[in-house]
């Protein structure tokens, strides 16, 4: 059983730019919730994905977007990027079955520089 | 959302029992209590969870108070490879998000 990956590991990019990381969900999983984590503070929620359409969300503007892909996988895209938006990127997956999610499983993360 | 409190740091050293407390005073009647855990470098690992009654697993118990405003992780017998941050988080029965707070730093000393 293949665990949650994220691509990439590192990203360095300057303020202004846009920026794609990638999630691929554990096998059996069909929803995938994003977190950021700022350097010594917990994850923070961004959104959750199921059935391609976004099912919550946290409080983050609307430069941060995301795509769910018919296998799963899935897409954070941050626009115009902020410094403040260096951070650890948290990808989780987890089964939803009817209205209940299932335990979250992470992904290793991508860590986001913005220069 | 509910908030948990726990202690910024612990101590244990190597083959010791280590119990991590939680106080969830605000915890509602379908919150249920979840354990994660964040080595250095990495993502956050499920440890364990429950609502009502003690939990055991292979990794550590959960041993969950008659009232439900606190709990305690245990670790039976610790390793070096237990150092990380623990985090005491309420999730609602089928909640979507999970909602972090600052967790314990536990060092394990040899």
């Amino acid at each position: 059983e293949t665990g949650v990956t994220q691509s990439p590991t590192h990203l360095i990019k300057t303020r202004g730019q846009q920026v794609t990381l990638r999630c691929s969900s554990q096998s059996g999983h069909n929803t995938v919730s994003w977190y950021q984590q700022a350097l010594g503070q917990g994850p923070q929620f961004i959104f959750q994905y199921y059935r391609e359409e976004e099912n919550g969300r946290g409080n983050f503007p609307p430069r941060f977007s995301g795509l769910q892909f018919p296998n799963y996988s899935s897409e954070l895209n941050v626009n115009a990027l902020e410094l403040d938006d260096s951070a650890l990127y948290l990808c989780a997956s987890s089964a939803r079955t009817g209205g209940t999610t299932d335990t979250q499983y992470f992904g290793p993360g991508t860590r986001l520089t913005v220069l | 959302d509910a908030k948990t409190t726990q202690p910024n740091s612990m101590e244990s050293n190597e083959e010791e029992p280590v119990h991590l407390p939680c106080n969830h005073s605000t915890i509602s009647g379908t919150d249920y209590i979840h354990w994660y855990r964040q080595l250095p470098s990495q993502g956050p690992e499920y440890v364990i969870h429950g609502l009502t009654s003690n939990v055991n697993n292979r990794m550590a118990s959960l041993a969950i108070a008659e009232d439900r405003k606190s709990s305690t992780l245990i670790l039976h017998r610790a390793t070096l490879r237990d150092a990380a941050v623990y985090y005491c988080i309420l999730r609602e029965g089928g909640g979507d998000k999970l909602i972090f707070g600052t967790g314990t730093r536990l060092q394990v000393f040899p």
